[in-house]
């Protein structure tokens, strides 16, 4: 079965300052990633996800992933915070198929955007 | 969250109760899921449906029964409830696009 790892629980970081939030995941024959946000007493929206092609895949946000299939990895990128990204993230894969019978998540990771 | 509707969205029960939550779909997806989400374990999946009267167990299954009688509606039964099962409920259907999840419910377990 697959599963998720999200290195981080926490992440501070000052405002306008880059990020990056780390996943990875277990291996198998084809993936497909997505990275959730949750922001404050709210449900959860998909950011960006992989699902073919081309390996970094971009938000209308700012924020860019890279799948690295070597490394088994999903890591979340943005060059330059706002107060406004603080929220929880959420890494998830699935599999068997073209989006998978289930999407599993990590435990998330909490970004807080200091000023 | 369009085409995705939990309820109720917020309730309190007590130990040893009955507690059912709906989630309703308008989109004719077949794939639907439950996913309790607590802190630290991010969300986790209870029971899945593959289609009418199709389900199947998750990781955290134990506690939970679903039912699916219909292609728009996916009821999840806490047949006595216990406050380990306090947390917050996810609904979630698979699109072409991805998976999109409702609003939640949150389940507090007195």
């Amino acid at each position: 079965a697959q599963s998720v790892t999200q290195l981080d629980s926490q992440v501070p970081v000052f405002e306008e300052a880059p990020v990056e939030l780390r996943c990875n995941y277990s291996s198998s024959v084809s993936v497909y990633l997505f990275w959730y946000v949750q922001y404050p007493n709210q449900g959860l929206q998909l950011l960006l996800k992989y699902l073919s092609g081309s390996t970094l895949v971009e938000s209308i946000n700012g924020f860019e992933a890279e799948f690295n299939k070597s490394q088994t990895s999903f890591h979340l990128r943005k060059p330059s915070v706002h107060i406004s990204d603080t929220a929880e993230y959420f890494c998830a894969v699935s599999d068997n198929g073209e989006y998978g019978n289930k999407l599993v998540f990590g435990a998330g990771t909490i970004l807080r955007v200091k000023s | 969250d369009a085409g995705i509707t939990q309820s109720p969205r917020h309730k309190v029960t007590e130990t040893g109760t009955p507690v059912t939550l709906r989630c309703h779909q308008t989109e004719n997806h077949r794939y639907m899921y439950w996913y309790r989400q607590d802190p630290g374990h991010g969300l986790r999946l209870i029971h899945y449906s593959y289609g009418v009267k199709d389900t199947d167990k998750g990781e955290v299954s134990d506690g939970y029964s679903v039912s699916r009688s219909k292609t728009e509606d996916f009821l999840l039964t806490l047949e006595s409830a216990t406050s380990s099962q306090t947390s917050v409920y996810f609904c979630a259907t698979r699109t072409e696009y991805g998976y999109t999840f409702g609003s939640g419910t949150r389940l507090t377990v007195v």
